[in-house]
């Protein structure tokens, strides 16, 4: 089992639309959990990041944690034609290890 | 937010000649960057570990003769793709992780090599 999985997508979603991106992971150790924006040939951009359980804001993007399912969640209100791209969930123990844990990332396309 | 430049974006080459791309935290400082490799569609392979001062760690199965990793101090790392092939054609991105304030891991822009 991987530790970490994401549906790779395709994702396709009108303008507008909330989207909902997930990782779920199987290491309960992990505390510290990343998303990032890539667009094509790039390289990623960091979202959000965030440690523990709970929610946090940031403009249209919210992400959320759920340690006690091991699942987090990218939510992107009003989605914008801008919004189109891969996005990558990552996660590690620690705030200061080497270690990261990427998923595959999730491919969506916001249809004007 | 903290940035990490990479240099160059992208770069051709003949067959047999060596690259080198360079990694920049330009605002915190990075005793370890990584240096990772992506194929078209797919998700970042981490290829090694460098760190300020010493030798790098290389996963398995990447070629430390081939990938020379250099960080020299602690706001640059060098990657070296030594004796280039067109199989080695691919998007390299570099990170590195602001330890010393939130921990929050940040990537270059990705440096793309075409090996003619």
């Amino acid at each position: 089992q991987k530790e970490v999985e994401q549906d790779p997508g395709p994702l396709s979603v009108p303008e507008g639309a909330i989207v909902s991106l997930n990782c779920t992971y199987s290491n309960s150790a992990f505390q510290y959990f990343m998303w990032y924006r890539q667009y094509s040939r790039k390289g990623p951009e960091l979202l959000m990041y965030t440690y523990s359980s709970g929610n946090k804001e940031d403009g249209r993007f919210t992400a959320q944690v759920d340690k006690s399912s091991k699942y987090i969640s990218l939510f992107i209100r009003d989605s914008q034609p801008s919004d189109s791209a891969t996005y990558l969930c990552a996660m590690s123990q620690s705030n200061t290890g080497n270690q990261f844990y990427f998923g595959t990332g999730t491919s969506l396309t916001v249809i004007p | 937010g903290a940035v990490v430049s990479q240099h160059p974006s992208w770069v051709i080459c003949k067959s047999g000649t060596s690259v080198k791309i360079e990694c920049r935290s330009l605002d915190f400082q990075a005793t370890t960057m990584f240096w990772y490799r992506q194929f078209p569609k797919q998700s970042l392979m981490l290829m090694a570990t460098s760190n300020e001062g010493s030798k790098a760690t290389y996963e398995q199965g990447v070629e430390k003769d081939k990938f020379l990793i250099n960080h020299a101090s602690l706001t640059l790392s060098t990657l070296t793709v030594t004796s280039a092939h067109p199989e080695d054609s691919s998007f390299y991105i570099c990170s590195a992780r602001d330890f010393l304030n939130t921990g929050e891991l940040f990537f270059g822009e990705g440096s793309r090599l075409t090996v003619l």
